[in-house]
């Protein structure tokens, strides 16, 4: 079954503070993990990515953590700020794929507070 | 305009209307895809194009009908559409098929009366 479980649904957090959202999913044929961050009124626009190969990549403040074994990957954002609060997505997909499907978790509503 | 863009922005409709959304990408890409946003759900791809040929239909209802003209302009034809069909629907683009960065454009807010 080709899902993507995310939680939380939301979550609250102090400006400087580190937002944790994990993901899990089933399909051991993904090879293709994005997190992409969406404003109101705006499309999803992609954030950071990682592939199997590496169970780390950080750009910035934001970090993903992979765990191929245990089929889970998590975004760290680091010293959160107000302007991160957003919908965050986790998304999976097979490279090269013949259909491009990227498949999506439900989204993560993160509120940095001041 | 850069990017990828959507209109209209909104949208209202009755159940016997017969409307288009349009979708155009600027950033050269070959692949275009229509995808559902609503309240309860993931995002739900709804049809993928590759060089104006349709490669994925993921058992969307047939009142939403997909055109692909060229490769920089989608359009969705909605006609005869159910209240459970309001949401955001978004376009997305991206170079190839695959495991590549989809762009989105802004979505346009659908409410089906």
């Amino acid at each position: 079954q080709q899902q993507v479980k995310q939680s939380p649904q939301s979550l609250i957090v102090q400006k400087g503070g580190i937002s944790i959202i994990n993901c899990a999913y089933e399909n051991t044929a993904f090879d293709y993990f994005p997190w992409y961050q969406q404003f109101p009124g705006k499309g999803p626009a992609l954030l950071i990515a990682i592939r199997p190969d590496v169970s780390e990549k950080k750009e910035g403040r934001f970090t993903i953590s992979f765990n191929k074994s245990a089929k889970q990957f998590s975004l760290h954002i680091m010293d959160s700020q107000p302007g991160d609060s957003a919908t965050y997505f986790c998304a999976a997909s097979m490279e090269g794929g013949s259909q491009g499907n990227l498949i999506f978790g439900k989204g993560t509503k993160l509120s940095v507070k001041p | 305009e850069t990017g990828v863009t959507q209109t209209p922005r909104h949208l209202v409709m009755g159940m016997t209307n017969k409307k288009s959304l349009k979708c155009e990408q600027h950033l050269g890409h070959n692949a275009m895809y229509w995808y559902k946003q609503s309240a309860k759900k993931p995002l739900e791809l709804m049809f993928v194009y590759s060089l104006e040929e349709r490669v994925e239909n993921n058992s969307v209802p047939s009142r939403f009908s997909p055109e692909c003209p060229n490769s920089s302009h989608l359009f969705l034809h909605l006609h005869t559409l159910q209240p459970e069909d309001s949401a955001l629907y978004l376009c997305a683009s991206s170079q190839f098929l695959g495991g590549d960065e989809q762009f989105f454009g802004p979505g346009t807010r659908l409410t089906v009366l």
